[in-house]
């Protein structure tokens, strides 16, 4: 079946610029989790859902960065004013539930994120 | 706190050799761990994971690790590379309560497989 997908794949904006990144994880998921993968930082995870709400979103790295997600479906990640240090891959994962630290959490191909 | 190490950042092997990545961890509880690949230009794929129902865990493409908890290890190995296993990997551990739905990455491991 259709796994988790990412739009767009890589996106090029100027300092200063608003970007949305958006996720549409696998039908009938109702977890969905967003990280990002920096050369510096490695790979951090940012927020969670479990259906419509994120019970954390304290990996969000400033209030530049905010994230929803409507239906119980697809997430957009918000990042206002880009920095260069936001620069990066943003990669979205989605799981059946969120039950427990088993769950296995299934990744999209990522957005590259350039911020000239 | 939760941590993961991964030992080496770089490991060279030829094919048909045995391949051995190592991780380490550190968690305030019992932790699940999860070893995931990335290979160019593609999303993360789970490879295996230990959930506390066996200490050696089989995965896909003839990949295993051995959950040691007196060592805090969790080290992936093949017997035998192949030149398709040529990719980066990452050591995860995920633990409940708080911080429930978070995955914490090591720094990855590139594993290189020489003809």
């Amino acid at each position: 079946g259709a796994g988790v997908s990412q739009s767009p794949s890589n996106k090029v904006t100027e300092k200063g610029k608003d970007v949305e990144l958006r996720c549409d994880p696998i039908s009938g998921h109702t977890a969905l989790y967003w990280y990002r993968q920096s050369l510096g930082q490695g790979l951090e995870f940012l927020i969670y859902f479990q259906g419509n709400s994120a019970p954390d979103k304290s990996g969000l790295p400033s209030d530049r960065f905010s994230a929803e997600r409507t239906g119980g479906s697809v997430s957009t990640l918000t990042i206002q004013r880009t920095q260069q240090e936001d620069s990066a891959v943003y990669l979205c994962a989605s799981s059946p539930r969120l039950a427990g630290a088993t769950d296995t959490q299934y990744f999209g191909p990522g957005t590259r994120l350039t911020v000239l | 706190a939760q941590s993961v190490t991964q030992l080496d950042s770089h490991v060279s092997v030829s094919e048909g050799t045995p391949v051995l990545l190592r991780c380490n961890y550190s968690s305030s509880y019992s932790p699940s761990l999860f070893w995931y690949v990335q290979h160019p230009n593609k999303g993360l794929q789970l490879l295996l994971k230990y959930t506390s129902a066996a200490t050696l865990v089989k995965g896909i493409n003839g990949f295993e690790a051995e959950f040691k908890k007196s060592e805090t290890s969790f080290h992936l190995t093949k017997p035998s590379a192949h030149m398709s296993d040529a990719a980066e990997y990452f050591c995860v551990v995920s633990v409940g309560g708080s911080t429930l739905g978070r995955l914490y990455f090591g720094r990855g491991t590139q594993l290189t497989v020489w003809p």
